[in-house]
């Protein structure tokens, strides 16, 4: 998994709540994404990062914010979630600029009751 | 905005056969294109990538045939076995983009034995 942990793995919330999932990475590494996958949708980037408090909105930004205070730790908030973000989150780190590759964490499933 | 059309949705072949998953893509200014492997409830690995300046790329059993004009590239398996049982996306990105990648909306497929 190329050093990145996701936390927590499991969670269940209620509508209205707020949530943050947090990415770890271990190797320093600039690039950081989340996406969100859902059945028949594919992997779709909800925000992302380029270097510390260096992010941008994906395609599927809204009701979500992100974080990153330092290069190892990139954080995504769901201000108040709704059963539409219901979803499994996955995590990618991109490794440099000479490759396009990214390596994804383990993923956090979410569900908003 | 769908950029990269993935088909089929879903595959079953039997042992030994040649399963083969499709891709195309609208946006010319992409230049890499990586398949992802995911296992159920493991995060996307890479599988192979492949840019447009040659047209097939074959590493073990895994090959992608890419057709630059028809802006359509694919995914093809040799000698399927059980254990490639998992969901194939399809990718591209722009080298110039913070290594933003577009994802297909993936492929399950089944191997029987």
């Amino acid at each position: 998994d190329a050093g990145i942990t996701q936390s927590p793995r499991h969670k269940v919330t209620e509508t209205g709540t707020p949530v943050t999932l947090r990415c770890h990475q271990t190797e320093n590494h600039r690039y950081m994404y989340w996406y969100r996958q859902d059945p028949g949708h594919g992997l779709r980037l909800i925000h992302y990062s380029y270097g510390v408090k260096d992010t941008d909105k994906g395609e599927v930004s809204d009701g979500y914010s992100v974080s990153r205070s330092k290069t190892e730790d990139f954080l995504l908030t769901l201000e108040s979630a709704t059963s539409s973000q219901t979803s499994v989150y996955f995590c990618a780190i991109g490794l440099s600029q000479s490759t396009d590759t990214q390596y994804f964490g383990p993923g956090t499933r979410l569900t908003v009751l | 905005q769908q950029q990269v059309k993935q088909s089929p949705q879903s595959l079953i072949v039997q042992k030994g056969g040649i399963p083969i998953i499709n891709c195309a893509y609208e946006n010319t200014a992409f230049d890499y294109f990586p398949w992802y492997q995911q296992f159920p409830g493991k995060g996307p690995a890479l599988l192979i990538a492949i840019r447009p300046d040659v047209s097939e790329k074959k590493e073990g059993r895994f090959t992608i045939s890419f057709n630059k004009s028809a802006k359509q590239f694919s995914l093809h398996i040799m000698d399927s076995q059980p254990g490639d049982s998992a969901t194939y996306f399809c990718a591209a990105s722009n080298s110039g983009g913070y290594q933003k990648v577009t994802f297909g909306t993936g492929t399950k497929l089944q191997v029987i034995p």
